[in-house]
């Protein structure tokens, strides 16, 4: 159980771009999903968190319109990197928790994202 | 806010020895403390964790301790397999939220 997806797992486009990966849960209901990125070799950054229905909450130095974030159901969060730049090259990590051992995150897999 | 520190960023061993990870935490009344293992460009894997109303907790060859006191936990792997090599992530919950602040991570190296 508590099994989370994203796609794509890898994706590479030119700068200007928007790219979109999607988070899914897909045994359980995820009240509240998490977005993270993670630079090669560094430790996971909390970018946003998102609750169904609701807007993201975004950290500290985190551009909202850059990262915009949709959670429209209790399975599927939603980023999109808008107008990609090579800085924004890095992997990015979604996580989601049912609320019931609401403390406990899961993770997906990772998209690797690559901005030529 | 909170802060998480751990320690040490790489440690190496020999297989069948043990490993020690530490982190420490800043907020008091932080209560949930997970470990996560994380394998090259794989996702986090959650392999143990603790709530603040237990000192101690074993799943086989992992353990994790927590001294609310010091406001320091530790993660204990006994018999290290070379499966065991990866990079290991504490994290304490943000009191109040349902969001993590990650330590540096530990990249432990278990020798053949």
């Amino acid at each position: 159980g508590a099994v989370v997806s994203q796609h794509p797992s890898r994706v590479i486009c030119k700068s200007g771009t928007s790219v979109k990966i999607e988070c899914r849960s897909l045994d359980f209901q995820a009240t509240t999903m998490f977005w993270y990125r993670q630079f090669p070799k560094q430790s996971l950054m909390l970018m946003a968190t998102s609750n169904e229905g609701s807007k993201a909450t975004y950290e500290q130095g985190v551009e909202k319109d850059k990262f915009l974030i949709n959670h429209a159901s209790l399975t599927l969060s939603t980023l999109t990197v808008t107008s990609a730049h090579p800085e924004d090259s890095s992997f990015y990590i979604c996580s989601a928790s049912d609320g019931l051992a609401g403390d406990t995150q899961y993770f997906g897999p990772g998209t690797r994202l690559t901005v030529l | 806010g909170e802060n998480v520190e751990q320690h040490p960023s790489t440690l190496s061993v020999q297989e069948g020895d043990s490993a020690v990870i530490k982190c420490t935490y800043s907020d008091s009344a932080s209560n949930y403390f997970p470990w996560y293992k994380q394998e090259l460009g794989k996702r986090p894997q959650l392999i143990i964790d603790i709530r603040s109303n237990v000192g101690e907790k074993k799943d086989q060859r992992i353990a994790v301790t927590l001294n609310k006191t010091a406001k320091h936990f530790s993660l204990h792997i006994t018999e290290t397999q070379p499966e065991d090599s990866a990079v290991y992530f504490c994290a304490a919950i943000v009191p109040g939220t349902y969001k993590y602040i990650f330590g540096t991570g530990t990249r432990l190296k278990v020798l053949a």
